[in-house]
């Protein structure tokens, strides 16, 4: 069965602190994202990847094709930071929803003041 | 444009009774997804539409399960006889290539 596990599961950091969350997946993949979701349920995605490094304000994407192996990186975190971070892939085959996304559980991060 | 609308954003609804959520996707957008998530869980796909035509389903997606894109545009989700596993938000996604998604709100179900 093709995976997406990531980790930590849940996170609490003071805030200014560098955050990383990691994902790993099973097999190759053809896009890997980053999303963010609040309270409420509403999805926002911030980044797609495929390969190498992006970066968008204090939020950092990296992806390892190789190790099968993404992070996502947070810089001076601050409370409004505080989300689940959900990492999802979009296999390179027929596995999952072939068209579809396959989600990993999410890392539940809290930022305190 | 204003994005992926959902709607309802919440509906309670008793053991057994039939409910029907709408997902109106961005209008260039030809591809619409159907997400599934349970507390605590990542959503886990569940149908999936290239237009008008239903391309994929889920083995999540029973028989009670069915969803329609008519015209291409909007998508139902149909739930019958609905159980009290069936409370979870149902998360709607359109793309236009199947690689760059953008997400409804979600309608929040809870089966009493």
């Amino acid at each position: 069965k093709n995976e997406v596990e990531q980790s930590p599961q849940n996170l609490t950091a003071q805030e200014g602190e560098f955050i990383t969350i990691n994902c790993s997946y099973s097999v190759g993949i053809s896009a890997l994202h980053w999303l963010q979701q609040h309270p409420g349920g509403g999805i926002v995605s911030l980044f797609m990847l495929s390969s190498g490094k992006k970066k968008h304000g204090r939020l950092i994407a990296t992806i390892n094709i190789q190790e099968k192996h993404s992070s996502l990186h947070i810089t001076a975190s601050h409370p409004r930071d505080s989300a689940v971070y959900i990492c999802a892939v979009r296999w390179g085959g027929s596995g999952g929803g072939a068209d579809g996304l396959t989600f990993g559980k999410g890392t539940h991060l809290i930022i305190q003041p | 444009d204003t994005g992926v609308s959902q709607n309802p954003r919440h509906k309670i609804t008793k053991r057994g009774q039939n409910v029907t959520f709408r997902c109106d996707p961005i209008s260039e957008h030809n591809r619409l997804y159907w997400y599934r998530q349970t507390l605590g869980q990542g959503p886990e796909f569940l149908t999936y539409f290239q237009n008008e035509a239903q391309l994929e389903k889920s083995r999540l997606l029973s028989d009670r399960f069915s969803a329609e894109r008519p015209k291409g545009s909007f998508s139902t989700l149909e739930i019958q006889r609905t159980e009290q596993g069936d409370s979870a938000m149902y998360l709607c996604a359109s793309s236009p290539t199947g690689h760059g998604y953008t997400f409804g709100s979600g309608t929040r179900l809870t089966v009493v």
